[in-house]
């Protein structure tokens, strides 16, 4: 069946660094959406991508649909405590238009000042 | 406007206890979702309702029933508590109409069953 793999599954970095992180699928994908889970909360969508090779920013965050259909990077920069989170990528679940999403594993960030 | 909201945010039962996870939302959404998420397991869809009066499986539905009472409100009911429910509950919501497939989703709900 559909599956997510996102890499890394955790990154502890210094304020200030970038950072990339990346998802994968076998199958092709028409939308791919970034979300940031914070402590104790629920998942917040961050970015919104629904055409090949498009590449979109919302503030620090640059999220970029992969050419092949496959797969999604995004990337922060100059990192803050705030980052602080798991980021998910997630995308249609099925060939119908039911609105369910299959979502990969998680990147745990964590962000030392 | 509080988007979507979720009643109790924590919760401790007993194994074979039942109980009803509440979920409210107030965009005037046509679909509706739950989910539990469990460590390094991402979020896993249970059931879902794509409108009013309609309600499906999704990957994980087993142990679980729910109820869409109307257009705010999708309910999840577990009818005997098992250990291997012990998880976090999120519930969302998306508009059919609109940007495809953006969900958005409550606070949670932490349960325990032990």
């Amino acid at each position: 069946g559909q599956q997510l793999n996102q890499s890394p599954q955790s990154m502890f970095i210094q304020e200030g660094e970038d950072v990339s992180m990346n998802c994968t699928s076998s199958s092709i994908f028409n939308t791919w959406l970034w979300y940031k889970q914070e402590p104790g909360e629920g998942p917040v969508l961050l970015i919104a991508l629904y055409k090949a090779g498009e590449l979109t920013s919302n503030g620090r965050l640059t999220a970029q649909f992969g050419i092949t259909r496959k797969d999604s990077f995004l990337n922060i920069s100059a990192s803050i405590p705030s980052d602080v989170g798991i980021y998910f990528c997630a995308g249609p679940q099925g060939s119908s238009n039911t609105g369910k999403l299959i979502f990969g594993q998680g990147t745990t960030l964590q962000v030392k000042p | 406007n509080a988007g979507v909201t979720q009643t109790p945010k924590f919760q401790v039962l007993k194994t074979g206890q039942s109980m009803t996870l509440q979920c409210a939302q107030d965009m005037n959404h046509n679909s509706m979702y739950w989910y539990r998420q469990d460590p390094g397991m991402g979020l896993r869809l249970i059931y879902y309702s794509a409108s009013e009066g309609t309600t499906d499986k999704g990957e994980v539905p087993n142990g679980y029933n729910v109820s869409r009472l109307n257009k705010r409100e999708f309910s999840l009911r577990l009818e005997s508590a098992a250990p291997s429910q012990t998880s976090v509950y999120f519930c969302a919501s998306s508009e059919a109409g609109g940007p495809p497939n953006e969900q958005y989703f409550g606070p949670g709900t932490r349960l325990t069953v032990t």
